[in-house]
């Protein structure tokens, strides 16, 4: 069973606007990671966040997770048109090396 | 070149027929993945390797066979392919920082 679930499944910005995804997970987590994949690619890893950790950043990327919602957000800011890509969030939630991902949003940026 | 490799990129094969998809890391990273990926269910584990010799089920290992003589080297296997079967298939290896994934195998049974 997916464990993440992103939430909208598609989203469409002009570039230069911010874009946020949410995902959510149903049971305690020790870390949460985001991924990117573009069209016909492998996932690509973005950012790790910690279960004791709030935020953290990398470069446009923010990265939110709140654990009493069992709920976390990525914020790409000033995106571009190649940003263009699926993200999912992924939990360890099974245990530390059993990832599971959720069906992804869909992002497009146009130019 | 350091990373994970996966062969063949593309596979087409016939119901009833055997096929391993490769899988190849150069890191010695101690474990390694397989996910299917399929529209509107993500991504799916299918087996992981915690080491040489060590191997685990995950979500769905139905009809799947890994094996894991060496760390580099995590092959799959369909031992009787099904059209249930054609997927894209992601072999990947973890760190610290995350996991690394191949580029894919695009596998479809007729």
């Amino acid at each position: 069973s997916q464990q993440g679930e992103e939430d909208p499944q598609a989203l469409s910005i002009q570039e230069g606007e911010n874009a946020t995804m949410n995902c959510s997970y149903k049971t305690s987590i020790n870390n949460l990671q985001w991924y990117r994949q573009n069209s016909g690619r492998g996932l690509v890893h973005l950012i790790l966040i910690r279960s004791n950790e709030r935020e953290k950043h990398s470069g446009r990327l923010r990265v939110t997770l709140d654990t009493s919602k069992k709920s976390s957000s990525l914020l790409i800011t000033a995106s571009r048109a190649a940003d263009t890509a699926s993200y999912f969030c992924a939990t360890d939630a099974y245990n530390n090396n059993d990832m599971r991902f959720g069906a992804g949003t869909r992002l497009t940026v146009k130019p | 070149d350091a990373g994970i490799t996966q062969s063949p990129r593309y596979k087409i094969t016939e119901t009833g027929r055997q096929v391993t998809l490769m899988c190849h890391q150069t890191w010695s990273h101690s474990y390694m993945f397989w996910y299917r990926q399929d529209l509107g269910h993500g991504l799916r584990l299918i087996y992981y390797s915690a080491a040489a010799d060590i191997t685990d089920k995950g979500e769905v290992p139905d009809g799947y066979v890994v094996s894991r003589s060496k760390t580099e080297n995590f092959p799959l296997t369909l031992e009787s392919a099904t059209r249930s079967q054609t997927s894209v298939y992601f072999c990947a290896s973890a760190s610290m920082d995350g996991y690394t994934f191949g580029s894919g195998t695009r596998l479809t049974v007729v």
